[in-house]
């Protein structure tokens, strides 16, 4: 069965730390683009950023707002995707999903869209 | 910067009913980049719909998706209990990357 599933959230003072994991099983991680989306309470989905496979040269991108902030690496041999959060705002109050994106070479290829997702994982950055 | 508006902000029907939901680009995008999602509450979104028109792996053929340039919309033929839910629709660009709408709120009337 294809699986991601997030850890590592909490309460957390702002200008603190926290890193979240995303761990994947039933599928060949190291072939996939990873994601995280976030979602504030009560509003819709933003993108946070992506670590595409190292077939497709492991690039890393973010949304302006986590930029310079936010680190997002991978172990593929572990099936394990991390978010480093620093430097925490009340606004980085959300629940964090991880996703993945097939790659073009795979045999359901969805065109870059986020084909399995995670339960989530909650982080509230509150003193 | 692409910005994704999705009308109307809420739509309230009943099972059996037709849905119709349009997602509106601030500029002509590629359609091959264009995906609907299903969100329930509490739980994480779910692909419906990528390249605009094609269904997942596993989605029923009353949810259908189509559009190009600038307009695109998802229908939902004949709306089952367990599609009430907030629907999104999202571009992979240039910058950013990743686009959301805001969501169209599907509610039992």
């Amino acid at each position: 069965e294809v699986q991601l599933v997030e850890s590592g959230g909490g309460l957390v003072q702002p200008g603190r730390s926290l890193r979240l994991s995303c761990a994947a099983s039933g599928f060949t991680f190291g072939d996939y683009t990873m994601s995280w989306v976030r979602q504030a309470p009560g509003k819709g989905l933003e993108w946070v950023g992506f670590i595409r496979s190292k077939p497709y040269g492991g690039t890393i991108e973010y949304a302006a707002s986590v930029k310079g902030r936010f680190t997002i690496s991978r172990d593929d041999s572990k099936s394990i995707a991390y978010l480093q959060m620093n430097s925490l705002k009340t606004e980085d109050t959300a629940v964090y999903y991880c996703s993945s994106i097939a790659p073009p070479t795979n045999y359901y290829y969805y065109y870059n869209a986020m084909d399995v997702w995670g339960q989530g994982t909650t982080v509230t950055v509150s003193s | 910067e692409i910005v994704l508006t999705q009308s109307p902000g809420t739509l309230s029907l009943s099972p059996g009913e037709r849905a119709t939901l349009s997602c509106r680009a601030s500029e002509s995008v590629s359609s091959s980049y264009l995906s609907w999602y299903q969100q329930k509450p509490g739980q994480a979104p779910r692909l419906l719909i990528y390249g605009a028109s094609r269904r997942a792996t596993g989605i029923p053929d009353r949810f259908s998706g189509s559009g190009s340039g600038t307009d695109f919309t998802l229908t939902i033929s004949r709306l089952e209990p367990e599609d009430f839910a907030v629907f999104y629709c999202q571009l992979y660009g240039d910058s950013p990357r990743f686009t959301f709408g805001p969501g169209t709120k599907v509610d039992v009337k």
